[in-house]
């Protein structure tokens, strides 16, 4: 694949808890996405980063924030989280720049909030 | 904005028959893409579209543009098991990113 991991993979939290989920890349491509998925809807775009420190908001941005300290690195956090954010998010780069849709993701981190 | 509509949601199908997912958009479209998601598994890019008409092979796999560019198709020539998980299109967004059709849940009976 493209050197892509999320972690963690799997967690489950409490309403109203603060998460983080992290989208970890080999490769020091610039631009990153963090999608998420839910029966019914496909995938919808969340957030996204054009390098270090240059973040802008998707379609479902609501309820999310994310940083990007390091090429390699793209966190998203939930700062307080709700039911309706239970869902599988997917981290996802471009290798070819911000209009190429040849997309690499990695392999989800299934988030479950009670 | 933009959206894409695809049909069927759902296929069954014998291995060996062939099965078709379509793409279909009110709009002019610049770009479309097809990806699989095998179950349990992430998105994998198949292909990309961007010319009216344009017809393009992969082993089994056939991705067709419209000469309207408001429509697509994939078309899988005698399925196998291995064929199984959801196809999706997706059209490029202005913020490079993709915006995803529900998808077609392929299952294929051996």
């Amino acid at each position: 694949d493209a050197g892509i991991t999320q972690s963690p993979r799997h967690k489950v939290t409490e309403t109203g808890t603060p998460v983080t989920l992290r989208c970890h890349q080999t490769e020091n491509h610039r631009y990153m996405y963090w999608y998420r998925q839910d029966p019914g809807h496909g995938l919808r775009l969340i957030h996204y980063s054009y390098g270090v420190k240059d973040t802008d908001k998707g379609e479902v941005s609501d309820g999310y924030s994310v940083s990007r300290s390091k090429t390699e690195d793209f966190l998203l956090t939930l700062e307080s989280a709700t039911s309706s954010q239970t869902s599988v998010y997917f981290c996802a780069i471009s290798k070819t720049g911000p209009l190429s849709y040849e997309q690499y993701f990695g392999p989800g981190t299934r988030l479950t909030v009670t | 904005g933009q959206q894409v509509m695809q049909i069927p949601q759902y296929q069954h199908v014998q291995e060996g028959e062939d099965f078709t997912t379509y793409c279909n958009s009110s709009t002019t479209l610049s770009n479309i893409q097809w990806y699989k998601q095998r179950p349990g598994g992430h998105p994998v890019f198949l292909i990309q579209l961007v010319k009216s008409g344009e017809v393009k092979k992969q082993k089994r796999l056939t991705f067709q543009f419209g000469e309207a560019k408001k429509n697509s198709s994939l078309h899988i020539t005698a399925t196998q098991t291995t064929d199984v998980g959801t196809y999706f299109c997706a059209l490029g967004g202005s913020q490079g990113n993709l915006i995803f059709g529900k998808g077609t849940k392929l299952s294929v009976k051996p």
